[in-house]
């Protein structure tokens, strides 16, 4: 069975560009996890989808972040303004329902100049 | 915050047991622990979860204290490639609060 897909794998642009993330989540999973992760820090929950359903988005600083999943399967996390602040890994998982293991795709390294 | 502690590094000789420590003493009754792990440049991988017996899969054991307030995560013959941070959560499993905190986890280093 194929992971989890992600894109880009890198990407580099300057302060106050926009950038958006793309994830494939395993075929059959309908639930769906944004994370970011900081330098030696466990990824931190951005939202999370049953669906095509944002069901858990507290912690989406959504001034300049906004994430859609809009038939339910794959999903596209976008930053508009970039902050230099925002320079993490941005993961993406999936999971068949809510609560089942979670399989986590490789990540987006994201580095704002 | 993390509702968990753990090591911040272990080291651990190639071919022995590694042991790694999760104390959640705040556990609540329908929290299950989880284990990850994350190898460099790796987005985290599922290993195991419990919630009060002990269980065992492929990859590791896990030991769950009567009182549940600590784990143990068990690797019985530890690899070169199981180097890596290993990340323990406390969990509920379905509902609205269902919030997977990662903390900083413990970095496992195998020795030759």
């Amino acid at each position: 069975e194929a992971g989890v897909v992600q894109s880009p794998r890198y990407k580099i642009i300057e302060k106050k560009q926009p950038v958006a993330f793309w994830c494939n989540p395993i075929s059959g999973h309908n639930t769906l996890y944004w994370y970011l992760q900081n330098l030696g820090q466990g990824p931190e929950l951005l939202i999370r989808y049953e669906n095509e359903e944002a069901v858990d988005d507290s912690q989406l600083p959504k001034d300049r972040f906004s994430a859609e999943r809009l038939k339910g399967v794959d999903s596209t996390l976008k930053i508009q303004p970039a902050e230099l602040g925002d320079s993490a890994v941005y993961l993406c998982a999936s999971s068949r329902q809510q609560g089942w293991e979670q399989f986590f795709g490789p990540g987006t390294r994201l580095t704002v100049l | 915050d993390a509702k968990t502690t753990q090591p911040t590094s272990m080291d651990c000789a190639e071919g022995r047991a590694a042991n790694l420590p999760c104390n959640h003493s705040t556990i609540s009754g329908n929290e299950y622990v989880y284990w990850y792990r994350q190898i460099h440049s790796q987005g985290p991988q599922y290993i195991i979860h419990g919630l009060k017996n002990n269980e065992t899969n492929e990859m590791a054991s896990l030991i769950i204290t009567e009182d549940r307030k600590s784990s143990t995560l068990i690797l019985p013959h530890a690899t070169l490639r199981d180097t890596a941070v290993y990340y323990c959560i406390v969990n509920i499993k379905t509902g609205n609060n269902n919030d997977m905190r990662f903390g900083a986890g413990t970095r496992l280093t195998v020795k030759p």
